[in-house]
């Protein structure tokens, strides 16, 4: 298995511009889960998937992002519209229920 | 809230030194604890996981054990190298959630 997939891996835009990261997770767990890492916060969750249904979002900072699953072998986090602020590092990870999770290489955003 | 932390927050040694990286909990009723390793710009591997029934596990020149009742996990890392220089993070899930709670890490380094 390839494990989790992310792209894009790298990202700039500039504040004001629509961010989508993508994710694809690994076949057959039903577990998805994006999070955060900044050097002020650490990694943090922002919404969990299970069995394509978002069953918690309190992560999320604010109306400006939003994450969808439209099928188990995909996933989206958009960002509209970014801020500065929003600069990290996010992260997919899927996983069995309650088993390990399997982490992507991770979307580096940057927002000028 | 579920807070982990993480002593030391650096740690230097020269290589064939055998070291631990401590993790302490806030709230004992954790489903599983896991450690990680993320090298610089790369995601995270899992290293190993302890289910809330066990007292350890080990992979190779690795063991982490786990006090659920002290709050506390400690990753033994045997015979160092410089190829173990990375951070290792330490994340619990706790009975109520699914989610990863990370600590901060420890940044490692082994010298030759």
């Amino acid at each position: 298995d390839a494990g989790v997939i992310q792209s894009p891996r790298h990202e700039v835009t500039e504040m004001g511009q629509e961010v989508t990261l993508r994710c694809k997770p690994i076949s057959g767990h039903n577990s998805l889960f994006w999070y955060r890492q900044t050097m002020m916060r650490g990694l943090e969750l922002l919404i969990y998937f299970n069995n394509n249904v978002p069953i918690d979002d309190s992560g999320m900072p604010e109306d400006r992002f939003s994450a969808k699953m439209p099928n188990a072998s995909f996933s989206t986090l958009k960002i509209q519209p970014s801020e500065p602020r929003d600069s990290a590092v996010y992260f997919c990870a899927s996983s069995p229920m309650g088993d390990t999770q399997y982490f992507g290489p991770g979307t580096r955003l940057t927002v000028l | 809230k579920q807070e982990v932390t993480q002593i030391p927050a650096a740690l230097s040694v020269p290589e064939g030194e055998n070291l631990v990286l401590n993790c302490s909990f806030t709230d004992s009723a954790i489903y599983n604890l896991q450690w990680f390793r993320q090298d610089p710009g790369k995601g995270l591997t899992s290293l190993l996981l302890i289910q809330s029934s066990q007292r350890e596990q080990t992979s190779g020149r690795l063991n982490a054990s786990l006090d659920k009742s002290s709050g506390r996990s400690t990753l033994y890392i045997a015979a160092s190298q410089p190829g173990d220089s990375a951070t290792y993070l330490c994340a619990v899930v706790t009975n109520s959630g699914y989610a990863l709670n990370f600590g901060k890490g420890t940044s490692l380094l082994v010298t030759p």
